[in-house]
């Protein structure tokens, strides 16, 4: 089947531990993209990517870092400078820049 | 910056009924995009239906079409004969052709179906 799958589905961390959530794509999609969630809200873009070894910093980029090292993997790591990482993490991925972003099934991250 | 607002935080219907949702959002932009996402308990995000603003004609998918009035920056969602699995949350969300892929996200509406 193609689609977009995300892994754990829940992930508890402890306060001052880097964690990484995986994103990956059988779409063959250039652009990724991972988004936020936080309780009754809308989605906040972290990080986008529009071609392997490329990326860019959305609006809330700050204590989070990706890498893009392959078409179909755009992985996000938390680190211990995110001030309140507990939130619904959601990747996207998107044939190029100016077509829809379909979605993964997102990552529920709580820190302990 | 782009904005999108939603003025209906929770909304309900009756099965089979019609519900429109509303969106408005403001840009300087003339090319863009326009989406609503529905996000069910599951909580993974499902396209509904797209509208690219050089068309004038509205989109539709199946049950589901919208109201596009360019010129008054409105973009709003008519859901026909409401079904119990139409209840989730939905979205609004806008893209600016210009910007590349930055999507920016209304506050959502809390749509529920009642049998």
């Amino acid at each position: 089947d193609g689609g977009i799958t995300q892994s754990p589905k829940y992930l508890f961390r402890k306060e001052g531990q880097n964690v990484t959530l995986s994103c990956e794509q059988n779409l063959n999609h250039d652009a990724m993209y991972w988004y936020r969630q936080d309780p009754g809200q809308g989605l906040r873009l972290i990080y986008y990517s529009q071609i392997v070894n490329d990326f860019q910093k959305g609006d809330i980029a700050e204590g989070y870092s990706v890498s893009r090292e392959k078409k179909e993997s755009f992985p996000l790591t938390v680190t211990s400078a995110q001030k309140n990482p507990t939130a619904f993490y959601l990747c996207a991925s998107s044939i190029d820049q100016t077509d829809t972003q379909y979605f993964g099934p997102g990552t529920r991250l709580t820190v302990l | 910056a782009q904005t999108v607002t939603q003025s209906q935080p929770e909304m309900s219907v009756q099965e089979a009924e019609t519900v429109t949702l509303s969106c408005t959002y403001d840009t300087s932009e003339n090319n863009y995009y326009l989406f609503w996402y529905k996000q069910p308990p599951s909580r993974q995000m499902i396209l509904v239906i797209r509208q690219e603003a050089y068309k004038q004609q509205n989109a539709t998918e199946n049950r589901f079409s919208v109201n596009f009035q360019k010129a008054a920056k409105s973009f709003s969602l008519k859901i026909s004969d409401s079904q119990l699995g139409d209840t989730a949350m939905y979205f609004c969300a806008f893209m600016d052709n210009n910007a590349g892929n930055m999507l920016t996200f209304g506050g959502g509406t809390r749509l529920m179906v009642k049998p």
